[in-house]
């Protein structure tokens, strides 16, 4: 059974700084990778998909990378803005379904 | 163009009423996807569609959770004799095709409270 983990659950940073967040994945037999954003009372909202066979992607200030071997994805965020601040849910979808880590709940400090 | 909608966007039942939850996916998406987000438990899988079948309801929590899917679009989520472990956020996605190399495209989610 496919475990997603998400470390840590919160982290607070000044605005400007370069963050990493770290996603970790227990089964590499995935078909795809994706990084959400979740801003409180709403849904989802799909950041970066990194199919199994690609390494990383890149959309404006956000880069995600995938280490299938390793079992490991990283979400870059340069130069962050207080309206960044939001949780941040990976999930790895295979057999039909996307499995979701508990995210992590980013706060960016003007 | 328009994208995954739900209704309705906040429901709260009495233990033991049946309530019903929609899904409009975004138009010409095959595949349909049901999620539960809740406090202790995260955001776990429900359901897949593709058209009009479920190939994959192995995320349903007990046999009082049923969902059906008309017309390869539009999507129901009925619980029955709602419990107050049932309260929960139930989010709904769609995608293209239902290949795995496709995005999912979430609705807003329907907040369900089970008092």
């Amino acid at each position: 059974k496919q475990e997603v983990t998400q470390i840590p659950a919160a982290l607070s940073v000044p605005e400007g700084e370069n963050l990493v967040l770290n996603c970790s994945f227990t089964d590499s037999a995935i078909y795809n990778l994706q990084w959400f954003r979740q801003d409180p009372g709403k849904g989802l909202t799909s950041l970066l998909l990194i199919q199994s066979s690609q390494r990383e992607q890149t959309s404006g200030r956000l880069n995600a990378s995938l280490d299938k071997s390793s079992g490991r994805s990283t979400l870059y965020i340069a130069a962050s803005q207080p309206g960044d601040s939001a949780t941040y849910l990976c999930a790895t979808g295979a057999n039909s379904k996307l499995t979701f880590g508990k995210g992590i709940t980013l706060s960016v400090r003007p | 163009g328009a994208g995954v909608s739900q209704s309705p966007s906040n429901k709260v039942t009495e233990k033991g009423k049946d309530v019903e939850l929609r899904c409009d996916p975004i138009s010409g998406h095959t595949a349909l996807y049901w999620y539960r987000q809740s406090l202790g438990q995260g955001l776990e899988f429900l359901i897949y569609f593709q058209g009009n079948s479920a190939p994959d309801k192995s995320g349903l929590p007990s046999d009082r959770f049923s969902a059906e899917r008309t017309g390869g679009s539009v999507s129901t989520l009925t619980i029955q004799r709602t419990q107050q472990e049932d309260s929960a956020v139930y989010l709904c996605a769609s995608s293209f095709y239902g290949s795995w190399s496709y995005e999912q495209y979430f609705g807003p989610g329907t907040r369900l409270t089970v008092t």
